[in-house]
């Protein structure tokens, strides 16, 4: 299969952790990784691979996986990091596509 | 610092064919798979394809009868064209660059252009 299932929203108070789940079976053979998205903007990559930062990305932003599931950790959630997030892999059924996540929308109170 | 820069047309009615082109400045342009995502208004990251720099493409299986993704590797540009395009195809489009390790399981985009807003409408 080559869907990403993703939390349609979550909520996090200033300063507190807030963990954004990805689910699929791609994720078996993929490491997912990670995009910020906030109004009217491009995609901003924040985690890739078992779990790198890209430079620039704070490292409260970490990543872990375990079977099907990715998880996006925020810890010490910041104003700025209200925005949408979305998950991405490859199929591994054989069509070789690119998959996004249903994303998931982070609202900082 | 590598940069991507995006163009086409904006506007088109039904049933033409989207062309949008986007430029590599400041980096290599082999080893990457170079990819065209969209968003509709609203709504979340579509996957379109891809393509390297010897030409080797990979489509999303839901678009592929209407897409082609081409590479001009002597002024480090890649091109997508959509066909017979519809209102569902109204959206931002953007480009990426897209790293493709499948040994080590890496996949990911890490540098993206600004986006290209298409409607479709007649």
């Amino acid at each position: 299969s080559s869907e990403l299932t993703q939390d349609p929203a979550v909520s996090v108070a200033l300063g507190q952790t807030v963990r954004i789940t990805c689910q699929g079976d791609s994720l078996r053979s993929y490491y997912a990784s990670w995009y910020q998205q906030k109004p009217g903007q491009a995609p901003v990559l924040v985690i890739y691979g078992k779990n790198n930062r890209p430079s620039g990305i704070p490292d409260r932003f970490s990543g872990s996986s375990s079977g099907n599931t990715a998880s996006l950790t925020i810890t010490g959630a910041q104003a700025e990091d209200e925005a949408d997030y979305y998950c991405n892999s490859r199929d591994s059924s054989g069509n070789h596509q690119g998959v996004f996540g249903t994303g998931t929308k982070v609202t900082v109170l | 610092q590598v940069q991507l820069q995006q163009w086409g047309a904006g506007l088109l009615k039904p049933s033409e064919t989207l062309s949008l082109t986007c430029a590599v400045y400041g980096g290599s342009f082999s080893g990457y798979y170079w990819s065209w995502i969209r968003q509709p208004p609203g709504k979340g990251l579509e996957w379109i394809g891809e393509i390297n720099h010897s030409g080797s493409t990979n489509y999303n299986p839901s678009l592929k009868s209407r897409v082609t993704i081409s590479v001009d590797t002597s002024k480090n540009q890649f091109s997508l064209k959509l066909s017979s395009v519809t209102a569902a195809d109204t959206a931002v489009y953007y480009c990426a660059r897209g790293l493709w390790w499948a040994a080590a399981r890496y996949y990911y985009m890490d540098v993206w252009g600004k986006g290209t807003t298409v409607t479709v409408s007649s």
